[in-house]
């Protein structure tokens, strides 16, 4: 079983700031790997895909890296829409698995 | 403009069951994976099941695994979520989320979600 870890569990930012949010795998997941946003009381909001690649309209602030088992979501200059929590997401076997989230408030 | 619309949650008391509906429009259907993937209040993201596009093939979280089925109906553009036995801890909002291919991967998009409340 993939255990997807996140770091850190909360992450305090002021908007302008650049945000590093860290997503590590128990095992290689390759490439398999998905950025979520989730805001309260929404559904999440795929962000990133395949490790790297933005989802359609999803704006160019986001970017994703990272392969195997150590992965980053950036967000470079933080605006106040973008104060939510964050998960990522394996799937690289039947069963996808997601991380615990990590929570960027001001 | 892809769509999903769930249905079927409410209070069910332990050990009770509930049928979870997600109308699927705007793609074809028989050609993507669907899955169920849940949130307890304030707690983080659970995948409890998938389903292949022509469902041939599911999977199960362990926490589930026996207790609940998934199923679809690709005439209907409709997944389907048989929860059995319910428990305390099943307790959460079910989301219906679409993959990328007929194989589970990454989800988008996803329905508005139904609650569903397992208490006596």
């Amino acid at each position: 079983e993939i255990v997807m870890t996140q770091s850190p569990a909360t992450l305090s930012v002021s908007p302008g700031e650049r945000a590093t949010l860290s997503c590590r795998a128990s095992q290689s997941v390759s490439s398999n790997l998905a950025w979520y946003q989730q805001k309260p009381g929404q559904a999440p909001r795929l962000l990133i895909y395949g490790a790297s690649t933005r989802a359609t309209g999803i704006p160019a602030r986001f970017s994703g890296s990272g392969s195997g088992t150590e992965f980053t979501l950036t967000i470079s200059s933080l605006q106040s829409e973008d104060f939510a929590v964050y998960y990522c997401q394996s799937y690289n076997n039947w069963l996808p698995r997601f991380g615990q989230g990590t929570k960027v408030e001001i | 403009e892809v769509q999903l619309v769930e249905s079927g949650g409410g209070l069910v008391q332990p050990g009770g069951s509930l049928r979870l509906s997600c109308a699927a429009s705007g793609f074809r259907f028989s050609s993507y994976a669907m899955s169920w993937v849940r949130q307890a209040p304030g707690k983080g993201l659970e995948c409890v099941s998938t389903i292949t596009g022509s469902a041939d093939s599911t999977s199960y979280a362990d926490s589930v695994k026996g207790r609940f089925t998934i199923s679809r109906d690709n005439s209907k553009n409709t997944v389907y979520l048989q929860m059995n036995s319910l428990r305390v801890e099943d307790t959460a909002v079910y989301y219906c989320a679409k993959g990328s291919s007929t194989w589970p991967t990454w989800f988008d998009p996803w329905g508005q979600g139904t609650l569903v409340t397992v208490s006596s």
